[in-house]
């Protein structure tokens, strides 16, 4: 079955501090995968996409075919970076999104 | 643009009520979603269109109905409401791409409790 894990449901960091939300897939082929982020009262929105190889809001994610993880990264994070973020790959097959359970970054001052 | 719009923005239900959950987008999108997002669980797909008059299942459609009539339109109906369908549901829409999906477009939720 396709499956998509972030293994954390909670991650904590001080402003300034680096950040790694993780997100492993079980996807053969080559999914196209997303980050998606909800902001406190706020609808869900695209962060990025690894198509575009492209930076958003100091975020970038690398696909990694041999570890099959899409894990999202900033070098120093904010406080306006605390939402839920979400991975989601489409797989080539149904060209449906799959979300992860999400990723609670909490960025404290 | 309004984008795409939810209504109701919350509701509770008895058991074996029915109601429908309004989506309208003005994007002029082809492809249309609904997601339900339990608590602690990311959205799992309910049902999606790729177009006027197409619907099809998604991962889990028990218990649900569309309809598609239009491009704008797509209602998410619950029958017979259960306590297993009390959640926060989402619709989206997005442009195809490619034969894959585009950038998804979320409305803000309803959310739903069965009593």
């Amino acid at each position: 079955a396709q499956r998509v894990t972030q293994p954390e449901k909670l991650l904590s960091v001080f402003k300034g501090a680096p950040v790694e939300l993780k997100c492993n897939y079980s996807y053969s082929g080559s999914p196209e995968l997303f980050w998606y982020v909800q902001y406190s009262r706020q609808r869900l929105q695209l962060l990025l996409r690894h198509i575009s190889r492209e930076s958003i809001k100091g975020f970038t994610a690398d696909l990694n075919k041999g570890e099959t993880s899409f894990h999202l990264k900033k070098p120093f994070a904010q406080e306006e970076d605390s939402a839920m973020y979400y991975c989601a790959p489409i797989s080539s097959n149904t060209g449906k999104l799959i979300f992860g359970q999400g990723t609670t970054l909490q960025v404290k001052p | 643009n309004a984008g795409v719009t939810q209504t109701p923005k919350f509701r509770i239900l008895k058991i074996g009520q029915s109601m429908t959950l309004q989506c309208t987008q003005d994007m002029n999108h082809n492809y249309m979603y609904w997601y339900r997002q339990d608590p602690g669980m990311g959205l799992k797909l309910i049902y999606y269109s790729v177009g006027a008059g197409i619907t099809d299942k998604g991962e889990v459609p028990n218990g649900y109905n569309v309809s598609r009539s239009t491009t704008e339109d797509f209602p998410l109906r619950l029958e017979l409401a259960a306590p297993s369908q009390t959640s926060v549901y989402f619709c989206a829409s997005s442009l195809p791409r490619g034969g894959l999906t585009d950038t998804q477009y979320f409305g803000p939720g309803t959310r739903l409790t069965v009593l």
